[in-house]
């Protein structure tokens, strides 16, 4: 089976820019996360998409929003993009059912906002 | 509410020392726990779960409910074992609540 796949890989925009970035789960993967990872805060949970439905939801401003489209690709949004996001976004898939928590994760995209 | 906490930001052990990496959560069910690994320059990898009682790359976790841990163990570490680890508990919400995390070092 594919792994999951991030893309772009890296990515640099300017303080006020929004930016979209993309998430194909492995093949029958109906759960698509997403996670924020710095060296000062370690990895925050961003939200969980399920079925094209928003299923949980981190601490995040409504600046970072998501979606999920019915073939389980999903994407996330920063609008307004500030210094403080810069950082390492982290997509992972998994089955999405009852005891089935351990996820699969993708290689991340880059973000350094300037 | 899921918690989970490592107390060592960073582990530092000699090739061949016994390694133990800690973690502790807190969840009022029936928790599932997992421990990650990510190496440098990978990507964010499960290591071992709790309910396989596998042992990987030599390390074995066991849980311990009644002191809610989940300890990771390697009795002889080696330098490729360098890497950050997770701890992550699964419960009501479906999504694993992860730590945050342990950096191992191992020197040669």
């Amino acid at each position: 089976k594919a792994g999951v796949t991030q893309t772009p890989r890296y990515l640099i925009k300017t303080r006020g820019q929004q930016v979209t970035l993309s998430c194909s789960p492995i093949s029958g993967h109906r759960s698509v996360s997403w996670y924020q990872q710095t060296p000062g805060q370690g990895l925050q949970f961003l939200f969980e998409y399920f079925s094209e439905t928003q299923r949980n939801k981190g601490n995040f401003p409504g600046r970072f929003s998501g979606r999920q489209f019915s073939n389980s690709r999903s994407e996330m949004n920063v609008s307004t993009l500030e210094l403080g996001d810069s950082a390492l976004y982290l997509c992972a898939s998994s089955s999405g059912t009852a005891k089935a928590y351990e996820q699969y994760f993708g290689p991340g995209t880059r973000l350094t906002v300037t | 509410a899921q918690r989970v906490t490592q107390p060592e930001k960073l582990l530092s052990v000699f090739k061949g020392a016994p390694v133990e990496l800690k973690c502790n959560y807190s969840y009022s069910g029936s928790p599932e726990l997992f421990w990650y690994v990510q190496y440098s320059r990978q990507r964010l990898q499960l290591l071992l779960r709790h309910i396989s009682r596998e042992s990987i790359k030599g390390f074995t976790a066991d849980l311990n409910k009644g002191e809610t841990s989940f300890h990771l163990k390697k009795p002889f570490a080696q330098e490729e074992d360098s890497a950050m680890y997770y701890c992550a508990l699964g419960g009501g919400s479906y999504i694993p609540t992860f730590g945050r995390g342990t950096s191992l070092i191992v020197h040669p």
